[in-house]
């Protein structure tokens, strides 16, 4: 089983600002890793898939990088709806599909 | 709209027997890899099981023996059978499409969620 390793647990981060969630693949998972962001009382939403493609609808200000092991996450300029939760995940090794831990993405 | 809604979910007691249903609209289920997510009060995100388009499901260790996914084709719905419920079943269980684009499996639509309740 792949364990995806997400850092930091908590992130504070001022509007307006970047902020960049890192994700770690205990192997290489090339660039079968997607990103959800999900908000309390929410389900996931789909964010990023193949590293570093957008979803369908999602803002440009998201942009995913990396492949093999180190994964990131940016978020330029935040916005109020941007404050959430933030998890990765791999499908490289099919099943089981395996998740971060999650990043809480808060208002510094 | 493509919408998937899971519905099914209680309080039940350790041992005890639970179905949970997800009605999908706007897609066929039977041409789509369905997936069973769960949430456990206040942690992150846990596969369970998924069913593929033509034949074939799989299962977390932890639900192996316990849990079987099925599909009625003719309502399009796919159902998580739970049985010998435990304590640590206890989660919000989340439906999600998986999405197959050459070597992208991605989750593009998700229900909102329905909760179990593992208690004596």
């Amino acid at each position: 089983e792949i364990v995806m390793t997400q850092s930091p647990a908590t992130l504070s981060v001022s509007p307006g600002e970047r902020a960049t969630l890192s994700c770690r693949a205990s192997q290489s998972v090339s660039s079968n890793l997607a990103w959800y962001q999900q908000k309390p009382g929410q389900a996931p939403r789909l964010l990023i898939y193949g590293a570093s493609t957008r979803a369908t609808g999602i803002p440009a200000r998201f942009t995913g990088s990396g492949s093999g092991t180190e994964f990131t996450l940016t978020i330029s300029s935040l916005q109020s709806e941007d404050f959430a939760v933030y998890y990765c995940q791999q499908y490289d090794n099919w099943l089981p599909i395996t998740f971060g831990q999650g990043t809480r993405l808060e208002i510094k | 709209e493509v919408q998937l809604v899971e519905t099914g979910g209680d309080l039940i007691q350790p041992g005890g027997s639970l179905r949970l249903s997800c009605a999908a609209s706007g897609f066929t289920v039977s041409s789509n890899y369905i997936t069973w997510v769960r949430q456990a009060p206040g942690k992150g995100l846990e596969w369970v099981s998924v069913m593929y388009p033509g034949v074939g499901t799989y299962y977390r260790d932890s639900v192996k023996g316990r849990f079987t996914i099925s599909r009625d084709n003719s309502k399009n719905i796919v159902h998580l059978q739970m049985n010998s419920l435990r304590d640590e079943d206890t989660a919000v269980y989340y439906c999600a499409r998986v999405m197959q684009e050459l070597d992208d499996y991605y989750m593009d639509v998700w229900g909102n969620g329905t909760t179990v309740i593992v208690s004596s």
